[in-house]
Order: structure tokens, then sequence, then C-alpha cells
């Protein structure tokens, strides 16, 4: 079965610092690998895809991250934090079908 | 209206009560979810639907009854729930029959409150 690991229920970055946020999945095959982030009182919106293209994947908002295939890991980094990107933030993964698999989430805060 | 709607976005409800969540989405997708999320929890995906078909129904209690009319518009009927069942219930479409590489599309959620 699939699992999401999300390092870290709460990651703090001041204003103008880089943002890193982890994801490490269990997957016996190739996944397709998605980071969402959703604001307070929304739906969960699509940062950026894995799909076996690039291994480094670039979203919105300046965000991006790398698939490590011998990590099991697809990291989301930002150079430098906004106000604006505090959030939760989701990582998920699928193998194929219609199954999609969740972390636990991220609080994102950011400090001025 | 655009993307993904849900209504209502707030309901409390007594345990006797019965209540639809109502979703529609304006993307042309072929595929709709149900999900629910709760504090400190994965999304729990509920329900798939393809084509009006449903495709999954991951062990979830019977109080819970999903509804598809057609492509655009996907329903939750609730019965008889328990303060347990108290989440935010996202409904999500995608693209393609629910491949998995095109990215799933979210509603605002409906805050569910059961007392």
């Amino acid at each position: 079965a699939q699992s999401v690991t999300q390092l870290g229920s709460h990651v703090s970055v001041s204003e103008g610092a880089l943002v890193l946020l982890r994801c490490n999945y269990s997957s016996s095959v190739p996944p397709y690998l998605f980071w969402y982030v959703q604001y307070p009182n929304q739906g969960l919106q699509l940062l950026l895809k894995y799909t076996s293209a690039a291994t480094l994947v670039k979203g919105i908002n300046g965000f991006e991250a790398e698939f490590k295939k011998s990590e099991t890991s697809f990291h989301l980094t930002k150079p430098s934090a906004h106000m604006s990107d505090a959030a939760e933030y989701f990582c998920a993964v699928s193998e194929g079908g219609n199954q999609f698999y969740f972390g636990t989430g991220t609080s994102l805060t950011v400090i001025p | 209206e655009t993307g993904v709607t849900q209504t209502p976005r707030h309901l409390v409800m007594g345990m006797t009560n019965k209540k639809s969540l109502k979703c529609e989405q304006h993307l042309g997708h072929n595929a709709m979810y149900w999900y629910k999320q709760s504090a400190k929890k994965p999304l729990e995906l509920m329900f798939v639907y393809n084509f009006k078909e449903q495709t999954e129904n991951n062990s979830v209690p019977s109080r819970f009854s999903p509804e598809c009319p057609n492509s655009s518009h996907l329903f939750l009927h609730l019965h008889t729930l328990q303060p347990e069942d108290s989440a935010l219930y996202l409904c999500a479409s995608s693209q393609g029959g629910g491949d998995s590489y095109n990215e799933q599309f979210f509603g605002p959620g409906t805050r569910l409150t059961v007392l």
C-alpha cells in the first residue's frame, strides 16, 4: 500500500528565507507525485506535479520540487519565503487509477 | 461559476437529521471525488465516480450515501451521523476518466458539525 510521510507538521521560516517542506513516499512502482496548498477556508490548489518527465519540477508562486528516486523523496522548496506563502501544504502520491494518497500536511508560518 | 463549487459551505446537524452536500464542477471533467478532511489526519478518499459510475468506495459507513446523476454533479447524502463525522468534506474533479497523472481540482469544502 502507498504511504506518504511529511516530516514536520509545523514549519516556521522568516520572510525572505528558504522554504523546505519534506515529503517521502513508499511506492513499488514509479509514482505520480503532487504538492497542493490549502489556504484557510479554501480547498486544495495544485502547486506542481511530477509525472516522470524532468526530475526537477517548477510550480506556481516560485515553488519547485525535486524527485529523488533513490531517496523516495519529493521535497518542496522556495528560495525566498513571502508572507502570502503561509498556508497548509500537502504532498500526494498515486501509482495509477483513481487512488490518491495524501500526507498529513505541513503548516507553514512565515515570520515578518 | 467556475471551477468546483460546493454547497453549503457550513452545515450543523443533529444525529437524527438527514442532509445532503452538493458539488458541481464547471471544468468538463469526467471523474469526481469525495474526501473527508479531519484535523491531524491525511485526507481520506471516500468515493470516486468515473463517467457517473462509482469506481471506488473506501469502506465508508452506509450513513454516507453518494449520488452522481451526471458528470458535473455529485451529492453526498447524510443520515444518522455521529459526532466523529464532523469534518471538512471536500469534493474534487479530474479529467481523463480518473487517470492519476491528471491533477485533481478541489472545491472549497463543506464544514460539517454533527451535534
